[in-house]
């Protein structure tokens, strides 16, 4: 069974500019969420989707948007990107919307700002 | 203050030696608690998944949860050099669905 795959799995971006990454859940999963990774900060929630809807949001800027396709795939899109956004985006997984499902991790997006 | 602490370690221990990472925390409505490994430059791998307080065991790991003290420990037991790798305690409340707050890490190195 494959896992959640991400891509791209490495870009370099310039300031200003925007950036969409790309998510497949695992096959069957419903719910799918989006971490931002800096050495700094750890790893923090951005927002997560189920059946095409923003069910939770973290405490980032509206920069950092995302969407949820019909056959369960997701992106995230980073707006103006600013150097700090430098970081190993993922994305993660679980089988259907209820609470307490077991959450699966991709290998993640390395973005570069400079 | 954030939410949960973690020590960044670096730990390192020789191999064969029991390892005990902890994490502490704040939030009293933390329900659910889990322990990923994360190697260099891949996504973190769930290793145990435990509600509210007790024990849970998988193999040389063992997950424990104490909520009146709010502080989870993980242990592993006959630690290898495939161990070595970054620790995150992660937790969520109930209804929290996906939306998990982590520690930042414990960098274990087992040295052979």
């Amino acid at each position: 069974k494959a896992g959640v795959t991400q891509t791209p799995r490495y870009l370099i971006k310039t300031r200003g500019q925007q950036v969409t990454l790309s998510c497949s859940p695992i096959s069957g999963h419903r719910s799918v969420s989006w971490y931002q990774q800096t050495p700094g900060q750890g790893l923090q929630f951005l927002f997560e989707y189920f059946s095409e809807t923003q069910r939770n949001k973290g405490n980032f800027p509206g920069r950092f948007s995302g969407r949820q396709f019909s056959n369960s795939r997701s992106e995230m899109n980073v707006s103006t990107l600013e150097l700090g956004d430098s970081a190993l985006y993922l994305c993660a997984s679980s089988l259907a919307g209820v609470d307490g499902n077991t959450i699966y991790f991709g290998e993640g997006s390395w973005l570069t700002v400079v | 203050q954030k939410e949960v602490e973690q020590d960044p370690g670096p730990l390192s221990v020789p191999e064969g030696a029991i390892v005990s990472l902890n994490c502490t925390y704040s939030n009293s409505a933390f329900q659910y608690f889990m322990w990923y490994r994360q190697y260099s430059r891949k996504g973190p791998e769930l290793l145990m998944y435990t509600y509210s307080s007790g024990n849970k065991e998988d193999g040389r790991f063992t997950a424990q949860v104490d909520k009146s003290s709010k502080y989870i420990s993980l242990f592993i037991r006959d630690s290898q050099p495939s161990d070595s790798a970054t620790y995150l305690c992660a937790m969520r409340t109930a209804g929290g669905y996906q939306k998990v707050t982590f520690g930042t890490g414990t960098k274990l190195q087992v040295i052979p």
